[in-house]
């Protein structure tokens, strides 16, 4: 069984740019959550995805947005950068998305630096 | 809305004495409640959960217990080695759905 994988691992932007990060889910996970985590901080949820549709926001702007593909696997995006925006974005997946004890299965995140 | 609150600070401490981390809650209705951990390199991994109220998580020798009535989730474990050394969330979901709140973190350092 592969667990969650996503890519790239690093990414240098700057101020202003578009970038996009993908993940592929656990095998059998129709769910897909991004976290954001700023240094020293815990993560914050970001979206999460069930079955190619977005099924819940956090509280980030509309230039954060993200697709499911029937595969399940799931790509975030993000448009003009902004220096705030470096941080470890992590990606989960798990079961069906409506069971608040469905363990989520995080992969390694990718660090995006903003200069 | 719903939110996580850990005690400040990171947390140093001698091989095999007792850790507790503290968690406190505020949530609507009867939120799953989670331990995450994050060792140096590694991913977010879950340690322990629990569904209901006075339910007990435990897991590698760290039990937390759900206390609703005073919306609690404190990690304990007796006997600390060096490789617990790492970074411990606590987490919610509420009803009806998995996004996870998470807390600040606590790091915690195990000297030998």
């Amino acid at each position: 069984e592969t667990g969650v994988t996503q890519s790239p691992t690093h990414l240098i932007k700057t101020r202003g740019q578009q970038v996009t990060l993908r993940c592929s889910s656990q095998s059998g996970h129709n769910t897909v959550s991004w976290y954001q985590q700023a240094l020293g901080q815990g993560p914050q949820f970001i979206f999460q995805y069930y079955r190619e549709e977005e099924n819940g926001r956090g509280n980030f702007p509309p230039r954060f947005s993200g697709l499911q593909f029937p595969n399940y696997s799931s790509e975030l995006n993000v448009n003009a950068l902004e220096l705030d925006d470096s941080a470890l974005y992590l990606c989960a997946s798990s079961l069906e998305a409506g069971v608040s004890y469905n363990e989520q299965f995080f992969g390694p995140g990718t660090r995006l630096t903003v200069l | 809305g719903n939110s996580v609150t850990q005690m400040e600070g990171p947390v140093t401490l001698s091989e095999e004495a007792f850790l507790t981390i503290n968690c406190t809650y505020t949530a609507t209705g009867y939120p799953s409640l989670f331990w995450y951990v994050q060792y140096p390199g590694e991913g977010l991994q879950l340690l322990l959960k629990a569904t209901k109220a006075d339910d007990k998580g435990s897991n590698k020798g760290f039990e937390a217990t759900y206390r609703k009535e005073t919306t609690s989730f404190h990690l304990e474990k007796g006997s600390v080695q060096v490789s617990d050394s790492a970074v411990y969330f606590c987490a919610l979901s509420e009803q009806g759905n998995n996004r996870l709140a998470f807390g600040k973190g606590n790091q915690v350092v195990v000297i030998p």
